[in-house]
This record gives C-alpha cells, structure tokens and sequence, in this order.
C-alpha cells in the first residue's frame, strides 16, 4: 500500500517561498502508472488541486496559481517536491501531496502538512 | 473551470436514517468514448486527510460499507448513505476528473441528530 508523507516548515514569511517535499514509499515515482500532485486546503474551507507531475517530468498547474507554483519529482529518492513564490496569508494551508492515476482520479492522499503564511 | 456546486452545505441525520448529498456540475463530466463519469466522491473527517469512497460516480472503493452509494450521470449526481452510523460524521466532497484544472464541491458535513 503506498503512503505519501509531507515534510517541510510549517511557517513560511510573506513574500517568501513555500517549499514542501513529499516522501513516496511503498510504490514508485518512477512508474508510469501515476501522477503525483499536491492539492491544498485552508483551514475550515474546501480543496484546491494545486498541479499535479508525472514521472517523465511533464507538469501541469493550476492556472490560479501557475505563476508561482513548481512542481518537480526525484525518482531516485522517490520524492516530488513543491515551491510556491511569493506567498502571502492566503496561501496558508494544510498541503496534501497525492497519487493521482492516469485518469486524474485522486486515490490515495498524504496526512498533510499545515503550512502558515506569517511574518 | 468546471465548478462543482453541493447542496445542502450540512445535515444533520438521525442514526439509521438515509443521508443524501448532491452535487452539480457546471457542465458534463460524462466522457462519451467510454461512457464514465469522471466524478468521485470522498469523505474527509475531522483532521485526517480526505478518503476515497466512490469513483467512476458509482464505483464503491475497495473496503467502502455498502451504505454508500453513488448514482447520476452528466452533471447531476448524488451520494447517498443508507443507513446513517457515527462513524459517518464527517465532510463529504465530490471531485471532478474530467477536466483541468481538478475541482471540488464545497462540501456537505454530515452530523448526527
């Protein structure tokens, strides 16, 4: 069963970039079976898909947030990272990384990591 | 984008009782090369992550009790638990796959009576 877990600090200063890592284990990012994407939720509010990569490289975003956003993948660790420029308190959150299958159905999710916008 | 709309934001259900959540798409998530609705339904409880209950908008996901259920097609679709227990409070959201940029509805919390 692949378990997803999101790492990275949990407070970020306005303007700053946001990094997060999403640590892949029982399956493989290298596959060419899955998407790996992160999706977000403020707090009490619902889901927002941030973007979404495969394991070729190929991305696709947002077009909400596609200025800012880079999402990239390191098949030999087994990771898919995130960066989100310029933030402000909007973008405070809880960041979910997850698997995405070909047919964009999201079917597995991480626990997620609350990320706050604050100087 | 393809606007997901939920109705009602909360219920409240007595135990036993059938809850019926609906959602509204802004146009068709019904592919018709291969007949599928691309719209998935997840349950999400307090302070976990969200979790997969329905796909292909009637599929039951491995493991999922048989009081859930999915049903519609084209842009209208519900959720439907048919016998209410405590461990169903939660928030429900249904999620469509159809279309870039994802989307979800706002979601429909479900409580106890």
């Amino acid at each position: 069963q692949v378990q997803l877990r999101e790492s990275g600090p949990g407070l970020v200063k306005p303007s700053q970039t946001l990094s997060l890592t999403c640590t892949v284990s029982g399956g493989s990012t290298s596959g060419g079976s899955y998407y790996w994407s992160w999706i977000r939720q403020p707090a009490g509010k619902g889901l927002e898909w941030i973007g979404h990569i495969y394991s070729s490289g190929t991305t696709k975003y947002n077009p909400s947030l596609k200025s800012r956003v880079t999402i990239s993948v390191d098949t030999s660790q087994n990771q898919v990272s995130l960066n989100l420029n310029s933030v402000t308190a909007a973008d405070t959150a809880v960041y979910y990384c997850a698997r995405e299958s070909r047919d964009a159905l999201i079917d597995n999710w991480g626990r997620g990591t609350l990320v706050t916008v604050s100087s | 984008d393809v606007v997901m709309t939920q109705s009602p934001d909360s219920l409240t259900v007595s135990l036993g009782e059938r809850a019926t959540i609906r959602c509204k798409s802004s146009q068709s998530v019904l592919y018709n090369s291969n007949n599928k609705n691309y719209l998935a339904w997840y349950q999400q409880k307090s302070g976990q992550s969200p979790k997969l209950l329905i796909y292909w908008a009637s599929t039951r996901e491995s493991g999922v009790p048989d009081r859930f259920s999915g049903s519609g097609s084209g842009t209208d679709f519900t959720l439907t638990i048919s016998s209410l227990q405590a461990e169903d409070v939660a928030t429900y959201y249904c999620h469509q796959y159809f279309n870039s940029p994802l989307t979800f509805g706002g979601g429909t919390k479900v409580e106890i009576k």
